[in-house]
């Protein structure tokens, strides 16, 4: 079973901070998502990463592959109330398992105070 | 990106009964899933849906209680079968598009009394 850990499960911050969420395995995944989900809604792909060491930027957001496929950041840079949703990590494959199925972390609910 | 629409967005259902969800993709797709969303938490796959075969159910999921149909490429349904108040979650389709994108229907949110 391939794990994803996430962290934190919840932050609460106020506008304009900076915010660093991790999702952290010992599997190798072939490519990693994040997701940002809101209530009543499923989830909207934001990014995908596949080349270990990758780094994509989006807005404010920074997304961070890590060397060895194992492990993957967002940053958010000075937060908005907008930004406020689930955010969840998700891999998909790796050796000896589907490369087409997803397995996803358990999200971190981000709350951004105005 | 493929546009889902899934349907019904909720229900409330008496226990013992069986509720179908549909799951209409604007695109031909190979790949389609079936998640759970419990309160609170993440997503969980329950099965991968395949046309012209039996679905792929994961572990803790079996076709009694979740049987799917797929008949052609743009089109899915998930039953919950004999539905107790444990059943009561988020529904989710989920299809696989170019890039490895995966794109989401907007869930069925089930109430079970």
């Amino acid at each position: 079973t391939q794990l994803l850990e996430q962290s934190p499960q919840f932050l609460s911050i106020q506008e304009g901070e900076n915010l660093t969420v991790y999702c952290n395995s010992s599997s190798v995944f072939s490519s990693l998502q994040w997701y940002r989900q809101e209530p009543g809604e499923g989830p909207v792909l934001l990014v995908t990463v596949v080349t270990g060491g990758e780094v994509k930027k989006l807005k404010r957001l920074t997304f961070q592959f890590g060397d060895a496929r194992k492990d993957s950041s967002l940053h958010i840079t000075a937060a908005q109330p907008g930004d406020t949703g689930l955010y969840l990590c998700a891999g998909a494959g790796n050796s000896g398992g589907s490369n087409y199925k997803l397995t996803f972390g358990k999200g971190t609910l981000l709350t951004v105070n105005p | 990106s493929a546009v889902i629409s899934q349907k019904p967005s909720r229900d409330i259902c008496q226990r013992g009964t069986s509720l179908t969800i549909q799951c209409q993709v604007d695109s031909q797709v190979t790949m389609m899933f079936w998640y759970r969303q419990q309160p609170g938490q993440s997503l969980t796959l329950i099965a991968t849906a395949n046309q012209g075969s039996e679905a792929t159910y994961e572990s803790g999921f079996v076709i009694d209680k979740f049987p799917i149909s797929r008949p052609n490429l743009t089109f899915s349904t998930l039953t919950v079968s004999n539905m107790s108040p444990e059943d009561s979650s988020i529904y989710l389709c989920s299809v696989r598009g170019a890039g490895e994108s995966y794109t989401f229907g907007s869930g069925t949110r089930l109430t079970v009394v």
